[in-house]
């Protein structure tokens, strides 16, 4: 599987955009770019996923480079509720259902 | 629609004992993922199934062991419990188990190995 890397954690204000980076330098041509997160004492939840160009819905938006090795999940104003882990994580055809979480970034989000 | 649910939610058990946990995916979903979370590893991919076959493993011992059912309802089950099976629980659904496709996760089932 292809290996993400992100920073373990940030910090941001409520009501401020917050720009989420990963890396992925070994990124394939067909992996998809996936994001989800893990609220306190509940299980992941999905906020968004795109494979070349950038994306955007009610949640949150998907910026990928040019080249594809890298992406940045922007929450365009934090609230309380978006303190979770943030999981970026690749998806092929080849292994599709599976999710290989890394570490994740830790998102503190204050007043 | 119903959200993913999965049973018991919590469980303690000793060590060499088995143990089964339930999960009941989405309606109409077809395929059911089990992830195992520990401090220490992060959240794990165990195995995934579609139409009650096992379509994906991960790196686990054969005491983690799954099956599913005509109605998408999947289980797991671990025998030979040891302390280090002590984890959270998660189950994922979606409909085909696609690569574009949204996993759906229950809360997890908490079980605690003394």
């Amino acid at each position: 599987d292809a290996k993400t890397t992100q920073p373990n954690s940030m910090e941001s204000n409520e009501e401020e955009p917050v720009h989420l980076p990963c890396n992925h330098s070994t990124i394939s041509g067909t992996d998809y770019i996936h994001w989800y997160r893990q609220l306190p004492s509940q299980g992941p939840e999905y906020v968004i996923h795109g494979l070349t160009s950038n994306v955007n819905n009610r949640m949150a938006s998907l910026a990928i480079a040019e080249d594809r090795k890298s992406s940045t999940l922007i929450l365009h104003r934090a609230t309380l509720r978006d303190a979770a882990v943030y999981y970026c994580i690749l998806k092929n055809t080849g292994t599709a259902s599976k999710l290989t979480f890394g570490t994740g970034t830790r998102l503190q989000v204050t007043l | 629609k119903a959200g993913v649910t999965q049973t018991p939610r919590y469980l303690i058990k000793t060590r060499g004992q088995q143990v089964t946990l339930s999960c009941s995916p989405i309606s109409g979903h077809r395929s059911v993922s089990w992830y195992q979370q520990t401090p220490g590893q992060g959240l794990q991919f165990l195995f995934e199934y579609f139409s009650e076959t096992q379509r994906n493993k991960g790196n686990f011992p054969g005491r983690f062991s799954g099956r599913q059912f005509s109605n998408s309802r999947s289980e797991m089950n671990v025998s030979t419990l040891e302390l280090g099976d002590s984890a959270l629980y998660l189950c994922a659904s979606s409909s085909l188990g696609q690569v574009q496709e949204t996993q759906y996760f229950g809360p997890g089932t908490r079980l605690l190995v003394l």
